[in-house]
């Protein structure tokens, strides 16, 4: 069974910031790689979606790396801000019907 | 381009109970899968359903059972509810298939009292 872990679980920075949050999953043959963001009692938001064959994927500040060999993705947030403050969760599925999701990163940008 | 809808948003209900959550998967969406977050934790998957028919299940008891409907909509139903089925209930569609991007909805808070 696919296990998700992502580290840290709780990060604070000030605004302006770069910084990287680590996904990492114990089976790596994965479908793909999803990086979602979750506001407080609110449902997921899809941010990048790294296909199995890829090593990389960008959106404006955001950039996430996948590398399959040693179970690992990362996210990197450019110049942090107050409205970047969420959850971040990776999921990493090995099948076509199941997300195995980590426990989240719990991010904060202080202004 | 219409995006996943779930309702009711909140939902508190008694133990023993039924309940019967709803989602309006995307627009040219097939596969409606369905997941349980308890509070701190990630998403479970509960179960999957492609073109009206069931496409996998997590480790969940026959209780949580599932539909999905011609238009691709789906509905979670849940019986004999316990204190621990309390969670938020997130539904997500995806256009093929379970293995390509995963959209999801706000998400139904139910409270078992």
């Amino acid at each position: 069974k696919q296990e998700v872990t992502q580290i840290p679980a709780a990060l604070s920075v000030p605004e302006g910031e770069n910084l990287v949050l680590n996904c990492s999953f114990t089976d790596s043959a994965i479908y793909n790689l999803q990086w979602f963001r979750q506001d407080p009692g609110k449902g997921l938001t899809s941010l990048l979606l790294i296909q199995s064959s890829q090593r990389e994927q960008t959106s404006g500040r955001l950039n996430a790396s996948l590398d399959k060999s040693s179970g690992r993705s990362t996210l990197y947030i450019a110049a942090s801000q107050p409205g970047d403050s969420a959850t971040y969760l990776c999921a990493a599925p090995t099948g076509a019907n199941n997300l195995f999701f980590g426990t989240g990163t719990r991010l904060t940008v202080i202004p | 381009e219409t995006g996943v809808t779930q309702s009711p948003t909140h939902l508190i209900k008694t133990r023993g109970q039924q309940v019967t959550l709803r989602c309006s998967s995307q627009s040219g969406h097939n596969t409606v899968s369905w997941y349980q977050q308890a509070l701190g934790q990630g998403p479970q998957f509960i179960f999957q359903y492609y073109r009206e028919e069931e496409n996998g299940r997590g480790n969940f008891p026959p209780r949580f059972s599932g539909l999905q409907f011609p238009n691709y909509s789906s509905e979670l139903n849940v019986n004999a509810l316990e204190l621990d089925d309390s969670a938020l209930y997130l539904c997500a569609s995806s256009p093929e298939g379970g293995s390509t991007e995963a959209f999801f909805g706000q998400g139904t808070r139910l409270t078992v009292v």
